[in-house]
This record gives C-alpha cells, structure tokens and sequence, in this order.
C-alpha cells in the first residue's frame, strides 16, 4: 500500500537548471495537486489536475510547469530553477470533486536552489 | 491580508492539560472546513473536519463560528505525541478542491 510517492526526496541544484519533482500515487485519485511551503506561509498551491491531460493554475504557477498524462503521475517541473524556488514541495491527491473530500499528501521534496 | 490567519505559537503546554487555539478566515463563502497536523515539515495529515454543530474526536474538540468567522481547537488531556503544528484549512464553495491554509499553529506538550 504506497499510497502518495515522491522522489527525489532531496534535491540540490543551480540556479538555472531545469528540475522535475515526481508524485505518484497508486490510488487512482482523480485529482491531485503541487503545494511549496514556506516557513512563515501556509501551503500554497502552484498547480492542480482533475484528471489525466486536465490541469490549472494555482496560486503561485510562475515558473513552474506539470503534465498529467496518466492519472497515476503529476510531475512538476521548474523550467529554469531560480533561488526563490527553494522550498519544500508537496503533492497531494482526492478522490473525487466534492469540497469535503480529503486531501492525502506525499512524503514532500525538499529543494535547494544555490 | 492572508485568506487563513493562525496564531504561529508555540504553545507550551504541560502534559495532561487543556490548550485551545483559533483560525480565522477572512471569505464568507468558505464551506468546508479542517484541522491537518504537521509534524516536523513532514507531510500534512488531517486532524478532523470540523462540521457546523461542532464535533468531537475523541481528545480533540473542533468547533465553528460562522458568524465571527473562525474556527477553533482545542486538545484535552494534552499527551507528548501531541507536540505538532496544527494548519487551519477552509475550503471555498466556489474552489471544488483548492484548499487554504494557514501557516500553522505550533504546539509543544511538556513532561
């Protein structure tokens, strides 16, 4: 039962490097999302799906960009990673649509950008 | 100002005591309504959802104001595992699965 996966769970890289964060969750979970938190933030939504080859902007999409194209994964990639991307990074995935439904979150991916 | 305000904390409290904390949210059309505990920046994990009348989960007590806009918790017969950030998540009526949350409230249960 692996539930939510992400990989890597760390990652340091340069400023300008282009970095994919992978989320994978094995319950077909139709929706799922790309949260960063920052300390002194609560999470902050970059980029949500509802389903495969369905996705929208968050709150804070700039510089990033996901593909669905299976609903198993929800990548998120930073074209060309700046220093303001550092952060932890969570993915989460719902079942349905419905607003009381429970978000499940990954492990997180810590990112450093030097 | 933020959507979700919360106390950051932390708040000491002594094992076996009673602490209680609020979330206030600043958009009246919010519907939905949790607590997530985060443990040391590992993944959130909902705590509860809170329901208009109020409920209860064994130790942990949510409650709601919709007329003052917040939400509260409170923790009784606080235990060492409590020792958490607990986030304040609302949920638009008009946003399906977009989720606010607030930074967090720290909690720290002492011996």
């Amino acid at each position: 039962d692996a539930g939510i996966t992400q990989s890597p769970r760390y990652k340091i890289t340069e400023t300008g490097r282009q970095v994919t964060l992978m989320c994978h969750q094995t319950w077909s979970h139709s929706y799922m999302f790309w949260y960063r938190q920052d300390l002194g933030h609560g999470l902050r939504l970059i980029y949500y799906s509802a389903a495969a080859d369905i996705t929208d902007k968050g709150e804070v999409p700039d510089g990033y960009v996901v593909s669905r194209s299976k609903t198993e994964n929800f990548p998120l990639t930073l074209e060309s990673a700046t220093r303001s991307q550092t952060s932890v990074y969570f993915c989460a995935s719902k079942v349905g649509g419905q607003s009381t439904d429970t978000q499940y979150f990954g492990p997180g991916t810590r990112l450093t950008v030097l | 100002r933020k959507e979700v305000e919360q106390d950051p904390g932390p708040f000491n409290v002594p094992e076996g005591a009673t602490v209680a904390f609020n979330c206030t949210y600043s958009n009246s059309a919010s519907q939905s309504f949790f607590w997530y505990r985060q443990d040391c920046r590992k993944e959130p994990k909902l705590l509860m959802s809170v329901y208009s009348s109020g409920n209860e989960d064994g130790r942990f007590t949510a409650q709601l104001n919709r007329a003052s806009q917040y939400i509260s918790l409170l923790i009784r017969d606080s235990k060492l595992s409590d020792s958490a950030t607990y986030l304040c998540v609302v949920n638009r009526a008009d946003s399906w699965g977009k989720l606010q949350f607030g930074a967090g409230t720290q909690v720290v249960v002492t011996p």
